[in-house]
């Protein structure tokens, strides 16, 4: 009973050659987030939505772009690849974003390989 | 392709043995610190958590202590087994972020 679902596990594209990560859940939890992470390091935060608001981190790039259609879903969009951007995408939800009910839970990743 | 990464601090620990996992935090109004586990090639897994009112909290096999004097966490983990053998993470709850510490990796020696 997978409660967030990341598709695909593996993405494989080109340099500069737009691809989208998918994210669903089944928790019905207001907050889903995007990380970026790279080996061996922590994740790092892109970007979360809260309901349908989107809160961007300041040091991401205009490359990544996200969209939530409903609650469920939601999903990552790197418009141009760089070599850089090879990285494990990580989706999570959270019930509320507040101390306390920030458990995070997170999906299985989505390693992008970019060629 | 991906930058090459940093090597993280590993603790190999003999099966049975109990380990210790520690973290600095960095955020003295740090008010929800959580523990992750992480597989290789695999999404963080929530282990357990501690707010700031307690210094100790029990799970099963897992005991995280907070010591807030001196931003310190630390996760123990009791007669540890192969499958606690990942990445940890440490991670507070401070300035309305989720902020993750630096990993530990946990190799447990059969």
């Amino acid at each position: 009973d997978a409660m967030v679902i990341q598709n695909p596990r593996y993405q494989v594209t080109q340099f500069g050659k737009p691809v989208t990560l998918s994210c669903s859940q089944t928790l019905n939890h207001n907050v889903m987030y995007w990380y970026q992470q790279k080996s061996s390091q922590a994740p790092k935060l892109l970007f979360h939505y809260y309901d349908k608001d989107f809160n961007n981190e300041a040091d991401t790039p205009d490359n990544f772009q996200s969209r939530r259609p409903n609650t469920s879903f939601c999903f990552l969009d790197i418009r141009s690849p760089g070599l850089g951007d090879a990285a494990m995408y990580l989706c999570a939800t959270s019930r509320d974003w507040a101390g306390g009910y920030n458990e995070q839970f997170f999906g299985p990743g989505t390693r992008l390989t970019v060629l | 392709g991906e930058s090459v990464g940093l090597h993280l601090p590993t603790l190999s620990v003999q099966e049975g043995d109990n380990s210790i996992i520690n973290c600095a935090y960095s955020n003295s109004a740090s008010d929800y610190f959580i523990w992750y586990k992480q597989e290789s090639g695999k999404g963080p897994q929530f282990i357990i958590d501690i707010r700031s009112n307690m210094d100790k909290r029990q799970g099963q096999r897992v005991t995280v202590l907070l010591n807030k004097t001196v931003k310190h966490l630390s996760l123990q983990i009791a007669a540890t087994q192969p499958g606690d053998s990942a990445v940890y993470f440490c991670a507070e709850w401070g300035n309305n972020r989720l902020a993750f510490g630096k990993g530990n990796q946990v190799v447990v020696i059969p």
